[in-house]
Parts: C-alpha cells; sequence; structure tokens
C-alpha cells in the first residue's frame, strides 16, 4: 500500500465504548498528526509526534490517548466519548527536516466517528 | 496567533468557467509556508500546492494556477475551465514551526470553500 491509510474507516459507538483507531503511513516519513473535523468548523490539530515523541497536545481531553509505537504508525485510544466528539478524525504524516522545519502534510482517508 | 480566512464559504460556477477561491492569512513569522488541499467527497485531504513566504512567484500547473501577495497577506487559487471533477472542498492552511523539540508543523486551516461545479 501507499500514503496514508486509516482504519477503520466507519466508526459508530456508545459513550461507554472503548475504541481505537489506527494510522499507518508508507512515506518513510517521521513526524505524524491527529486532526479532528467537525462539521463547520476548520480542521483542528490534536496531536503531534516526531521521531515517535509527542511533542504537541492541543489541549486535547484526555478520553482521547493517542500512542505512537514507531514512526510508521500512529493510534488513537477512545474511551467514555461524548456525542460531541462525533467528527472525522484524519491522520497525516510528513518529513520533518534539518532545522525542525518539516513540510507538506499527507492525510490518510479519515475515520468518520459517530457516538451515540 | 495565526490565522487563515476563507470568506467563501461556497462557490457555484458552470463547467469551462474560471473560478477563484480566496486566501487570506496573518502570522508574526517572518518564514511561513502556505498551502492548498483538495477534500473530495471520500474525504481525504488531497495536497495540492505549497509556497514559501520568500518566493513570491505565480505559480501554474495545468488548470490550477497560485497567486502569492505577501503585500496584501493572500494566497488565491484559481481554476481555469473548471470541470465537474473539480467539486469539492478547498482548504488554505499556514503552517506554524513547533517549537517544543524543534519537530513537526502545525497547520492552521481556514473554514474552507465548498466549489460546485456544474454542467
Amino acid at each position: 500500500e501507499t500514503g496514508v491509510t486509516q482504519t477503520p474507516r466507519h466508526l459508530v459507538m456508545g459513550m461507554t465504548n472503548k475504541k481505537s483507531l489506527k494510522c499507518e503511513q508508507h512515506l518513510g516519513h517521521n513526524a505524524m498528526y491527529w486532526y479532528k473535523q467537525s462539521a463547520k468548523k476548520p480542521l483542528e490539530l490534536m496531536f503531534v509526534y516526531n521521531f515517535k515523541e509527542q511533542t504537541e497536545n492541543n489541549s486535547v481531553p484526555s478520553r482521547f490517548s493517542p500512542e505512537c509505537p514507531n514512526s510508521s504508525h500512529l493510534f488513537l485510544h477512545l474511551h467514555t466519548l461524548q456525542p460531541e466528539d462525533s467528527a472525522l478524525y484524519l491522520c497525516a504524516s510528513s518529513q520533518v527536516r534539518v532545522g525542525g522545519n518539516s513540510y507538506e502534510q499527507y492525510f490518510g482517508p479519515g475515520t468518520r466517528l459517530t457516538v451515540t | 496567533a495565526q490565522k487563515v480566512t476563507q470568506a467563501q464559504t461556497e462557490i457555484s460556477v458552470v463547467e469551462k468557467e474560471d473560478v477563484t477561491l480566496d486566501c487570506v492569512y496573518e502570522t508574526r513569522d517572518t518564514t511561513y509556508y502556505l498551502f492548498w488541499y483538495k477534500q473530495p467527497p471520500s474525504g481525504e485531504l488531497v495536497f495540492l500546492i505549497r509556497r514559501n513566504s520568500f518566493d513570491e512567484q505565480n505559480e501554474i500547473s495545468g488548470r490550477y494556477s497560485w497567486n502569492f501577495q505577501k503585500s496584501t497577506s493572500s494566497f488565491n487559487f484559481t481554476i481555469t475551465a473548471s470541470q465537474v471533477v473539480d467539486s469539492a472542498v478547498y482548504f488554505c492552511a499556514l503552517s506554524e514551526k513547533l517549537e517544543l523539540t524543534g519537530g513537526g508543523n502545525k497547520l492552521t486551516f481556514g473554514t474552507g470553500t465548498q466549489l460546485k461545479v456544474e454542467l
């Protein structure tokens, strides 16, 4: 496979469930990102991992828990979510270069999450 | 704080018309990058172009062209001879370098412009 893949593509979960979203990038990048896209709102950055280390947590509630076991895989663990967490969750990756600059991010197709 | 404004929420055109999508940004950084992404109904954001703040040359790629004007903090996107397949939401984004460990760039997105191209 090429690019950035995400599974599952669709997920419906109750407020008491625990589930995980998975992202895998096949681009050889060293930085990965989670974004949330809600209706009528700009994309919101949630987490950034650079070389497997979390470098950004954008004030995300603790019911979202990221995990980055290696530079190719990124997970988002979900538990006790609220209906307002229903959204499209997008994963992205990029290559961070010398000096810390990275360029364009490549996105996966997203997971459409519905919390009931 | 960085900000990207896409004032056009939705644009409808007839196929073969030219259309320009506006993007205005705010940043205090002297070095920054601007991007355009396309999001078709399938949901995946597709990277279209990156422009750095030092390069104000306009760029053309097939039917797509971009006009970067630093003086007005704008980075507009024009599609010439639009086609139905161009129907999508288009996002303009601005990068901010993450300083914590020097890694990664935080993208600030605009709210997007829904482009509908009809026959």
